[in-house]
């Protein structure tokens, strides 16, 4: 089982900056990762699939990619962020499947 | 529009078994398949299993084999989700995903949940 590690748990951003999150797989999973948002009291939202390709309605300030050619790293960042940005983020792998795998999150909170 | 509308919340005491239903609409239910997937309070996301409404093939994770079972209803384009012999550490929100046919996907659409509390 692939396991998915995000990095920080929490991060702290004033609005109008920017936030980059981590999400490292314990092996390569090409680049079939998918990346959601979650606000409190509601399902997940899928922004970012394929490493790097925004979901339908997404916003072009939200962006995913990932370095080297292990396809182990990846990074979701959020380029100005906007009051309704904050919220928990889970990175997904769906590469070595089943089962599905996700991180533990990162939640990101108003400076 | 895509939507998947589920049951409602259900209490439960331990033991017991809980059905959940994940109701399809604005797409072909059969071209895609159906993940369910749950959620501790202030837990993080927890993979259970897929179903494919395209062959009715499954697979559940380790942690819920022989526990749960995830079938379809193609002709309300209906997925379900049993778990059986309830635990406390069970309670969480359940979510139903659209989800790949043949094979895990990225989920585009989710259900709004199902809370299941599990408590004697």
């Amino acid at each position: 089982e692939i396991v998915m590690t995000q990095s920080p748990a929490t991060l702290s951003v004033s609005p109008g900056e920017r936030a980059t999150l981590s999400c490292r797989a314990s092996q390569g999973i090409s680049i079939n990762l998918a990346w959601y948002q979650q606000k409190p009291g509601q399902a997940p939202r899928l922004l970012i699939y394929g490493a790097s390709t925004r979901a339908t309605g997404i916003p072009a300030r939200f962006s995913g990619s990932w370095s080297g050619t292990e396809f182990t790293e990846f990074t979701l960042t959020i380029s100005s962020l906007q009051s309704e940005d904050f919220a928990v983020y889970y990175c997904h792998q769906y590469d070595n499947w089943p089962p599905a795998t996700f991180g533990q999150g990162t939640r990101l909170e108003i400076k | 529009q895509v939507q998947l509308v589920q049951s409602g919340a259900e209490v439960k005491k331990p033991g017991a078994s809980v059905k959940v239903s994940c109701k399809a609409s604005g797409y072909t239910f059969t071209n895609y398949g159906i993940s369910w997937v749950r959620q501790a309070r202030g837990q993080g996301l927890e993979w259970m299993g897929w179903i494919s409404a395209y062959n009715g093939d499954t697979t559940y994770t380790q942690t819920f084999q022989g526990r749960v079972t995830m079938t379809t209803d193609t002709s309300t384009s209906t997925a379900y989700m049993e778990l059986r012999s309830l635990r406390s550490d069970d309670t969480a929100v359940y979510y139903c995903a659209r989800d790949g046919p043949v094979r895990g996907d990225p989920y585009d659409f989710w259900g709004q949940g199902t809370l299941v509390t599990v408590s004697s």
